[in-house]
């Protein structure tokens, strides 16, 4: 199976912060992962797509990147309502595998 | 709008089974695969499996092989999925969601149900 290796596995943030969060694949699996944001008591919410996309409704300070096999999400200027968990999500492959996933706690 | 709505709490014994639901509307049922996702403690999440309501193909995380069926009642758009002899470790929410070449992965989800395994 392709591990998907995410980090940090915590993260303690001001408001206003750029945050970043990567996940490493243990394989290529090209342009197919998504991250996805999670509140306490909630589904999944997905932020981005293919690797670099919006998800409809999402926040333009949300950003998706891509360098060879790392996959980063950013959060530029962090607002409360981003205070969450994010997951990253393979699917070029199955079985479709998740990061370990990443808590953002507010100091 | 898209929603896919489902079942509600378990509470089941150990070495029983339990069937979920997740309701699908708002969109085409056959167009989109359903996938099932498992979160324990709270945070990792696991691909169980998906099925394709338009013919009934399956593709399961070898790990979940015998442990999770899958089925679709497309006249009331629904999706099925059964866990069987349950053990503590089967105990966490699982979801639902949908899949679409080559964009709509995991776009829409369930809101979950909670599977609680104790006797």
């Amino acid at each position: 199976d392709i591990q998907m290796t995410q980090s940090p596995s915590s993260m303690s943030v001001s408001l206003g912060d750029t945050v970043t969060i990567t996940c490493r694949a243990s394989q290529d699996v090209g342009i197919y992962v998504n991250w996805f944001q999670q509140k306490p008591g909630k589904s999944p919410r997905r932020m981005i797509y293919r690797a670099t996309n919006l998800a409809d409704g999402v926040p333009s300070r949300f950003s998706g990147s891509r360098s060879g096999s790392d996959y980063s999400l950013t959060i530029s200027s962090l607002e409360s309502e981003d205070v969450a968990d994010y997951h990253c999500l393979q699917y070029d492959e199955y079985p479709y595998t998740f990061g370990a996933g990443t808590k953002l706690e507010l100091k | 709008q898209v929603k896919l709505l489902q079942s509600g709490a378990a509470l089941v014994k150990p070495g029983a089974s339990v069937k979920m639901s997740c309701k699908a509307s708002g969109y085409t049922f056959t167009d989109y695969w359903v996938s099932w996702v498992k979160q324990s403690h709270g945070k990792s999440l696991e691909w169980i499996g998906e099925i394709y309501p338009n013919s009934g193909a399956t593709n399961f995380n070898e790990k979940f092989k015998g442990k999770a069926t899958l089925t679709v009642d497309k006249s009331t758009s629904t999706a099925y999925m059964e866990l069987s002899r349950l053990t503590s470790e089967d105990s966490a929410i699982y979801y639902c969601t949908r899949v679409l070449w080559p964009t709509d992965y995991f776009d829409y989800w369930g809101q979950g149900v909670m599977v609680t395994v104790s006797s």
